[in-house]
């Protein structure tokens, strides 16, 4: 079965550091890969996609992924964390074999960012 | 704002009774998606309705069951509630009026039930 796993539950960080969140697919096919933010008491909002070409996607807020196909990964980054990045963070994939089906979200992962 | 309208925004039962939650999607997509999103289990797919039709089935309990009405409004429904179901149920939308499907889902603020 496919699956989405990401690789830390809770981050907790200080203001300016940066941030680095994994995420793995098991899937050997045509991926479309989604981070979306969830900031408190908020539904999720997209910060990036990747559907193709260059496998360094930058998002909203200075948030970039990096596709690596052969890890089957999609790591989130941000090189300076502000306070109100605190949210938490899902990875999603959708599958081509579904053409008009449902995105597979990880577990998230609860960022905080101390002052 | 996603575009995405749910009601209620909260709602408290009891254990054994019914609940009806409402979905509107963006104006011309099609494609309605009911998550459920607790504590311990994350955010699950429950159901996918494209154009007043069932798509795609996830891990949704035979007392729950969902619709997808001509005017392409959603609605949820939790019977026999128990405690456990307690969560926010969010519902999203995708897929415009020209076939496009990015696959970007955009999702509403959610109803979260507590069931007492």
């Amino acid at each position: 079965a496919q699956s989405v796993s990401q690789h830390n539950h809770h981050v907790i960080l200080s203001e300016a550091a940066s941030l680095e969140l994994g995420c793995n697919y098991s899937y050997g096919g045509t991926v479309n890969l989604f981070w979306y933010v969830q900031y408190p008491g908020q539904h999720l909002q997209l910060l990036l996609k990747y559907f193709s070409g260059d496998p360094l996607v930058k998002g909203i807020k200075g948030f970039e992924a990096e596709f690596i196909k052969s890890k089957f990964s999609f790591n989130l980054r941000k090189p300076s964390v502000q306070w109100s990045d605190t949210a938490e963070y899902f990875c999603a994939v959708k599958t081509w074999a579904d053409s008009w089906g449902k995105l597979q979200f990880g577990a998230g992962t609860q960022v905080v960012v101390t002052p | 704002d996603s575009g995405v309208t749910q009601t209620p925004k909260h709602l408290i039962t009891a254990t054994g009774q019914r609940v009806t939650l409402r979905c509107s999607p963006r104006s011309g997509d099609l494609s309605v998606y009911w998550y459920q999103q607790s504590l311990d289990q994350g955010l699950q797919f429950l159901i996918q309705y494209y154009n007043g039709e069932e798509r795609a089935k996830g891990n949704i309990l035979e007392r729950f069951s969902a619709q997808q009405f001509p005017d392409l409004h959603s609605e949820l429904n939790l019977s026999s509630l128990e405690l456990g179901d307690s969560a926010l149920y969010f519902c999203a939308s995708s897929v415009d009026l020209t076939g496009t499907n990015t696959g970007e889902l955009f999702f509403g603020e959610g109803s979260r039930l507590t069931v007492l």
